[in-house]
């Protein structure tokens, strides 16, 4: 039981590249969400899926774009990187109601860099 | 969406109780308090959480206060290994779902 997973743990880019950042988890929850942090921060919420097939914007949405590809997977994307978009990224699945856990659970981060 | 307010910094001496503070005074009848935990920048990491009585797990202890506005996390035995940032959270139900909003925390450093 791996819990949440990202990929990659890390990433420098150029400005302007594009890249997609993995989240898989096999909980079978139903929430996903993606955050970043940046440094001395709490944790900004940037896109969030309720359930499969369904995508909100968060707190912090400008610049991304996300997928919610099936109930496991949940990626962020990032058509043209910039500098600010310079972070620590974080996935997080949740329990639901009627689960014995409704508690979310975290990967590891990805760490990004934008040059 | 009820918002949390922590010290952004505590001290706690190792061996010692680590008690932990937030407010949250506008907080819904139907929301929980959830603490969380952030080691060197690792994923966070949930402790526990309650909705009005007072709640005990191997981790910690949550004591909620009676009109709900305030809670205090509670590591009995705090040890080195227990520096971290210390989120205190209220789950937003409405247009955000089943969101977490994070806050800055409370930096715990325990002290040998």
């Amino acid at each position: 039981n791996a819990g949440v997973t990202q990929t990659p743990k890390f990433q420098v880019l150029k400005t302007g590249q594009s890249m997609t950042l993995q989240c898989a988890q096999d909980m079978n929850h139903n929430s996903m969400y993606w955050y970043r942090q940046d440094p001395g921060m709490g944790l900004r919420l940037i896109y969030y899926s309720a359930s499969e097939g369904t995508t909100d914007k968060g707190e912090v949405p400008n610049g991304y774009n996300v997928s919610r590809l099936n109930k496991r997977e949940f990626s962020l994307r990032l058509e043209s990187a910039a500098p600010s978009q310079t972070s620590v990224y974080f996935c997080a699945s949740r329990g639901d109601r009627g689960m014995k856990n409704t508690e979310a659970f975290f990967g590891q981060g990805t760490r990004l860099t934008v040059v | 969406d009820a918002k949390t307010t922590q010290p952004p910094s505590m001290d706690c001496a190792e061996g010692r109780a680590a008690n932990l503070p937030c407010n949250h005074s506008t907080i819904s009848g139907n929301e929980y308090v959830y603490w969380y935990r952030q080691i060197h920048s690792q994923g966070p990491q949930y402790i526990i959480h309650g909705l009005k009585n007072n709640e005990t797990n191997e981790m910690a202890s949550l004591i909620i206060t009676e009109d709900r506005k305030s809670s205090t996390l509670i590591l009995p035995h705090a040890t080195l290994r227990d520096t971290a940032v210390y989120y205190c959270i209220v789950r937003v139900s409405g247009n955000y779902g089943q969101n977490f909003v994070f806050g800055p925390g409370t930096r715990l450093s325990v002290l040998p």
